[in-house]
């Protein structure tokens, strides 16, 4: 397997514009998660889903932001508009079912926002 | 107060030392528990999972003290290679599988 896997790897772009992160997890896992992380705030969770149904979206900062998972391979995190803050590595994880079992994260999108 | 809580770094040791993180987490209903690692402008790997018995791989040992809502790492022997960020991460089972991670606290192994 590929592993989880995520687009783009990097990402600038100008404040007020649309932006898509994009990330496919690993085949048959049941469970996908979005982090943010800067070096103020770490690792944040910023939505999660299971079985493609958003459980948790709470950690989401704005509306700005929207997470969407239309199948079971696939899923967008976008923010529109833009704004410099949001700038961060944004990763996302999959994790397959039973109370013990690891997440396994893509190599996450560097994203800029000048 | 934060859902899971580290030990604020970073931790500077010579080859050799042996060096302890510790985490606490504040719901109780917390499940499972990992220790991760990230190496710089990576993505985070799974270390070692945590079991109640407290475990053991290697020269590294993690504890986990549910009463006290406690986790720690040991890590005995440091390498070069240890030098990373040692992320704490907790398991919400019952609301659906919550992964919610610590700061993480960072290494570094000097020669």
């Amino acid at each position: 397997d590929a592993g989880v896997i995520q687009s783009p790897r990097h990402e600038v772009t100008e404040m007020g514009q649309e932006v898509t992160l994009r990330c496919k997890p690993i085949s048959g896992h049941n469970s996908l998660f979005w982090y943010r992380q800067t070096m103020m705030r770490g690792l944040e969770l910023l939505i999660y889903f299971n079985n493609n149904v958003p459980i948790d979206d709470s950690g989401m900062p704005e509306d700005r932001f929207s997470a969407k998972m239309p199948n079971a391979s696939f899923s967008t995190l976008k923010i529109q508009p833009s704004e410099p803050r949001d700038s961060a590595v944004y990763f996302c994880a999959s994790r397959g079912t039973g109370m013990g079992t690891e997440a396994f994260f893509g190599q996450g999108t560097r994203l800029t926002v000048v | 107060r934060k859902e899971v809580e580290q030990d604020p770094g970073p931790f500077n040791v010579p080859e050799g030392a042996t060096v302890a993180f510790n985490c606490t987490y504040s719901n109780s209903a917390s499940q499972s528990f990992f220790w991760y690692r990230q190496d710089c402008r990576k993505e985070p790997k799974l270390l070692m999972s945590v079991y109640s018995s407290g475990n053991e791989d290697g020269r590294f040992t993690a504890q986990l003290n549910r009463a006290s809502q406690y986790i720690s790492l040991l890590i005995r022997d440091s390498k070069l290679s240890d030098s990373a960020t040692y992320l704490c991460v907790v398991m919400i089972y019952n609301q659906g599988g919550k992964l919610i991670f610590g700061q993480g606290t960072e290494l570094s192994v000097k020669p």
